[in-house]
């Protein structure tokens, strides 16, 4: 596709419940990213992934997240026992790499997650 | 401190007037500034980037970058009604970490 793709848009889950977010890049993007933003906020980082390894996981909140790029394209954000504080949009963006300080993120149109 | 610190806002102009949009940063060693735009309920869009202390000028924007003050400002002439949106100030910190600030909310009115 032209942009990059995140699926479902909208996800409502119960407390507890294990919810997957999926991210097709832009075709020929190598780094991927993950943010995620509460109402109000900017966007917060979650975690980097150049190819199929994860450069940098710093902003996983705790070990309820995890993601994975197992071909170096498409990722899943997988998030276990979900709790009402994980409530927010989860977006994605894709670049070029190397990143070299252009700073052009190509973000989809997130994934809306409401923990009920 | 927060990385990058934004006022959130709102910032009200009347149209044709310029906006003028601040942000300050807490790692002394960043080298890369950036403007994103986001409307409500979209995703963040680049609109400007700056890496050396001085003016860029693109447009009816300007990026302003002191390093000396860590500090990042955009301008926006003749601003208009399309204008209004929620303005993200980010910062590259780390090796292409890049953090954002919480936004300023600008609107203008016709």
């Amino acid at each position: 596709g032209a942009g990059v793709s995140q699926t479902p848009s909208n996800k409502v889950t119960e407390k507890g419940k294990y919810v997957e977010l999926r991210c097709d890049p832009i075709s020929g993007h190598t780094a991927l990213y993950w943010y995620r933003q509460s109402l109000g906020q900017g966007p917060e980082f979650l975690i980097y992934f150049q190819g199929t390894g994860a450069a940098d996981d710093s902003g996983l909140p705790n070990d309820r997240f995890f993601a994975v790029r197992p071909e170096g394209s498409v990722s899943t954000l997988k998030i276990q026992r979900t709790e009402r504080g994980d409530s927010a949009v989860y977006l994605c963006a894709s670049s070029f790499s190397p990143f070299e300080g252009t700073g052009e993120l190509f973000f989809g149109e997130g994934s809306r997650l409401t923990v009920l | 401190q927060k990385e990058v610190e934004q006022n959130s806002g709102p910032l009200s102009v009347p149209e044709g007037a310029i906006a003028s949009l601040n942000c300050t940063y807490s790692d002394r060693v960043s080298q890369s500034f950036f403007w994103y735009r986001q409307y409500s309920g979209k995703s963040p869009e680049l609109i400007m980037s700056i890496y050396s202390n001085g003016d860029k000028e693109d447009g009816r924007f300007t990026a302003q970058l002191n390093k000396a003050s860590q500090y990042v400002s955009l301008l926006i002439r003749d601003s208009q009604p399309s204008d209004s949106a929620t303005y993200l100030c980010a910062v590259l910190t780390g090796f292409q970490k890049l953090v954002f600030g919480t936004g300023t909310r600008l609107l203008v009115s016709p």
